[in-house]
Formats: structure tokens, sequence, C-alpha cells
């Protein structure tokens, strides 16, 4: 398996902007994942989803960001309108779900969201 | 609310010596505790869990300790290598159980 892919891996836009971020998850894992990382506040997780619905979506920071996950295999995030405030390395990861709390989270390589 | 604390400072040490990090949690009852190692312009890569009646699991050059009266981990590598050189964050599940919440890692730096 390629592991989980994301793109693009780096995006520079201007604030205002739509921003869409995608990730395809681990063929056959039931948890997907959508993180924020930045220096200040480190590794923030946004939302998540377990069969293609969302379980907690408490993370995402306000109404601009949102999440879909039209099927198993892609999922995308989207801020609109950007602002800079949201540059940050945006992670999608995802889990087999077998764990339970055990489970074990794989990361995408994540993508660089400049936003100017 | 929930908290997770690890050194924000980098440690630096030298090869051949034993790197130990300390994560602390508060307000938090975890039932598994794990951690990972990024490295720069990647993504977290998961290493060890230890669960909350072990007290210690290890992994090749790798050990965790999991204090619940202390909340406290401890990960530890012996005969430390450059290449161990990364960030190490540790991560607590939350209470919906398959959600993690990670603390902010701690930097390794091993000379040779």
């Amino acid at each position: 398996d390629a592991g989980v892919i994301q793109s693009p891996r780096h995006e520079v836009t201007e604030m205002g902007q739509e921003v869409t971020l995608r990730c395809k998850p681990i063929s056959g894992h039931d948890y997907l994942f959508w993180y924020r990382q930045t220096m200040m506040r480190g590794l923030e997780l946004l939302i998540y989803f377990n069969n293609n619905v969302p379980i907690d979506d408490s993370g995402m920071p306000e109404d601009r960001f949102s999440a879909k996950m039209p099927n198993a295999s892609f999922s995308t995030l989207k801020i609109q309108p950007s602002e800079p405030r949201d540059s940050a390395v945006y992670f999608c990861a995802s889990s087999s779900g077998l764990g339970g709390g055990a489970d074990t989270q794989y990361f995408g390589p994540g993508t660089r969201l400049t936003v100017l | 609310s929930q908290k997770i604390e690890q050194n924000s400072e980098a440690l630096n040490i030298q090869e051949g010596k034993t790197a130990t990090l300390t994560c602390n949690y508060t307000n938090y009852s975890p039932a598994y505790l794990q951690w990972y190692r990024q490295d720069p312009g990647r993504g977290p890569v998961f290493l060890l869990l230890i669960r909350e009646n072990e007290k210690e699991k290890r992994k090749e050059r790798l050990k965790v300790t999991f204090d619940t009266t202390l909340k406290q981990s401890l990960f530890h590598i012996t005969a430390s290598q450059p290449a161990d050189s990364a960030t190490y964050l540790c991560a607590l599940d939350l209470d919906s159980g398959y959600a993690l919440n990670f603390g902010k890692g701690t930097s390794l730096l091993v000379t040779p």
C-alpha cells in the first residue's frame, strides 16, 4: 500500500481565497483524522471520521473550516475564506479501527499551507 | 482541561548515551499512551504503545514506561545514534477512544 496520500504538498494562497486539501487514506482503514500542526500549538486534532461519518468536529476552529468524506477512499478539508492565521501544516491520518483505543495512526506527508 | 506536557527544550546528547524524554499529563486517565517520531517535513510515525496496566514496554533500543500514579511516561533510547535525531511526540487516547491528543514534542539531537 502507498500509505496515506495527501495533495497538494504545498499550497500558497492569498487571504480570502478558498483552499481545498485532499486525502486518500490507507485502503481498508475505517478511521480518518485531520490534524493541524503549528509551532505554537503543536499537533491539533480538527475532526475525525468513522466509516465516512464525522464523529467529532469539536477541534474545527470555526465555520470557515469544513470537512467531508464522500467515500471510504477520499476526504477533503476546505477553508473558505482563508486567513493568514490558517497557515500551518495540515496532516491527514488513518487507522484500522481494529485495535480500539490502541489503534496506530498512519500519517500522510502533510500539506504546508501559506496564506498571504 | 486535559493537558500533555513534554520538554520544550531540545535534548542534546552524545552518540552512544541513553536519551530519556518525558511526557507528563494532567486531568486525564488514559487507557493507552503512544510515542511517535517526526522527522522534518514528514508526518509522525508510530513507535510504541503502552497500556495503562503495563509498567514497561521494550522494542529493540527503545523502552517506554508508564506510571499512572505520577501521570508520567518516560521514553528511553539506549545506545543512541545520530539517526535517532528527530522530534518525539507522546499521544494519549481521548475519551472517545479512537482519537489521540498529542503533546508538542521534544526535539532530540544526537551528535557523533
